[in-house]
């Protein structure tokens, strides 16, 4: 079964602290690995996408890492900042013939206090 | 540009009654995609049109659910009848064929009382 696991659940840091969020995926076969990032009312909006051959990426103050080896990702947040007190998600994406599907993780909640 | 809009935003209905949620793509996006989360629970897939066809509907719950896309622009997904177990949020997201980044929907929060 295809499956998306994150962990801390859930986050609180100071504002201007680093911090790193794990997710460990046994989806098969891999496509793609994404980071998003949910505020909340809204809708995910991403913020790194990885194939396989891909082992990190950045995007400002946010920094994934992806070994495809292990199954591993993190998503590194740098000099937090209270904007950045949002649910961050992971997703794995599959792709199976014509369809591409997504499998999500539960996410994790980071609050960033000031 | 316009996002993916979704609509409406909250929607509170009783049990038996019967909810349309509407998404409209981001324009020339062939790729449409429903999702929804349950209380607690991951986004799950439940199905992804190309243009009006339906590629894969195999995260659909059960018949109470059903999806359009006439015309493959805008589409609809309403549940009828409504049960508790429906309430979540739902959302829709669409992309370009073989694109790999998707747009998603801020959202509907359904709620069955």
């Amino acid at each position: 079964k295809n499956q998306v696991e994150q962990s801390p659940q859930s986050l609180i840091i100071l504002e201007g602290k680093n911090c790193t969020l794990q997710c460990n995926y046994t989806v098969s076969p891999f496509s793609n690995l994404r980071w998003y990032k949910q505020d909340t009312g809204r809708g995910p909006v991403s913020l790194t996408i990885m194939t396989f051959s891909e082992n990190t990426k950045s995007n400002g103050r946010y920094t994934a890492t992806l070994d495809a080896d292990t199954k591993q990702s993190s998503l590194h947040i740098t000099a937090s900042q209270l904007s950045d007190s949002a649910s961050y998600i992971c997703v794995v994406s599959t792709s199976s013939g014509s369809a591409r599907q997504l499998t999500f993780g539960s996410g994790t909640q980071l609050t960033v206090l000031p | 540009e316009a996002g993916v809009t979704q609509f409406p935003s909250h929607s509170v209905i009783e049990k038996g009654q019967t909810v349309t949620l509407r998404c409209d793509p981001i324009s020339g996006h062939d790729n449409l995609y429903w999702y929804r989360r349950v209380m607690g629970k991951e986004i799950k897939f439940l199905l992804h049109f190309v243009k009006e066809s339906k590629q894969d509907e195999s995260g659909m719950p059960n018949n109470r659910f059903l999806a359009e896309r006439t015309g493959g622009t805008y589409s609809t997904l309403k549940v009828q009848p409504a049960e508790l177990e429906d309430s979540g949020v739902y959302f829709c997201a669409s992309s370009l064929i073989g694109a790999y980044g998707y747009t998603f929907g801020s959202g509907t929060r359904l709620t069955v009382v």
